[in-house]
């Protein structure tokens, strides 16, 4: 079946530091591909997509391009800020055959500190 | 425009009860979806309802738990005779059903209801 594969936490960056967080995936079609961010307390948001191979998704700094050759859609930026510190789940959402059902398949998550 | 409506925001319960979860989604999106993330761990896909219809429940166990979408109102996750596993975060998400590409609807997450069974 579907799974995800992300980077084990939790990571601790200084600010303006460079981030990386590694995602793969493992899927039997042509997935769409997410990032969410998950402040404390709070639910997930979306942070950027990407729908088909070699797209880049954005937002807010952060950069994640679907690499089908790799299956992989890792999280950068650049230059990180304390206000970033969250828990960060790679996803990817794929029909099923026969039920319709877009359910979405999350990484474990992966923590990120950023200290001052 | 409010986002992804769930009620209560914290639920605590003694073994043996019934938890009722409550999830209305975005203005417009007409799927609902619940999920539901163990400690430390990342969410897993319970079931998938459109209006009147559960679509895809492969992710919901089999005994105790139910959910519905009803034609008016919210979507209800029921929990029936709690135990202490059931003590999770449940997130709702919810999508427009948008009539392109199936998986690229995105999907748009409440603020969860954590549940603690005693």
């Amino acid at each position: 079946g579907d799974s995800v594969t992300q980077m084990e936490g939790p990571v601790t960056l200084s600010e303006e530091a460079f981030l990386t967080i590694n995602c793969t995936y493992t899927a039997t079609g042509y997935p769409s591909l997410f990032w969410y961010v998950q402040y404390p307390g709070e639910g997930l948001q979306l942070l950027l997509k990407a729908t088909k191979a070699d797209d880049k998704g954005s937002n807010k700094g952060f950069e994640a391009t679907y690499r089908k050759e790799t299956t992989s859609f890792h999280l950068e930026k650049g230059s990180v800020q304390v206000s970033d510190s969250a828990v960060y789940f790679c996803a990817l959402s794929e029909v099923r055959s026969g039920a319709g059902s877009y359910q979405l398949t999350f990484g474990k998550g992966t923590k990120l500190s950023v200290i001052p | 425009n409010a986002g992804v409506m769930q009620n209560p925001r914290h639920l605590v319960r003694r073994r043996g009860q019934e938890a009722r979860l409550r999830c209305s989604p975005m203005k417009g999106h007409s799927h609902v979806y619940w999920y539901r993330q163990l400690p430390e761990e990342g969410l897993k896909f319970m079931v998938y309802l459109q209006k009147e219809n559960i679509i895809d429940e492969s992710g919901m166990p089999k005994e105790r738990f139910s959910a519905e979408f009803p034609k008016e109102g919210p979507s209800i996750l029921r929990i029936q005779q709690v135990v202490r596993g059931d003590s999770a975060a449940y997130f709702c998400a919810s999508s427009p059903g948008s009539g392109g590409r199936p998986f690229t609807d995105t999907q748009y997450f409440g603020p969860g209801t954590r549940l603690t069974v005693l």
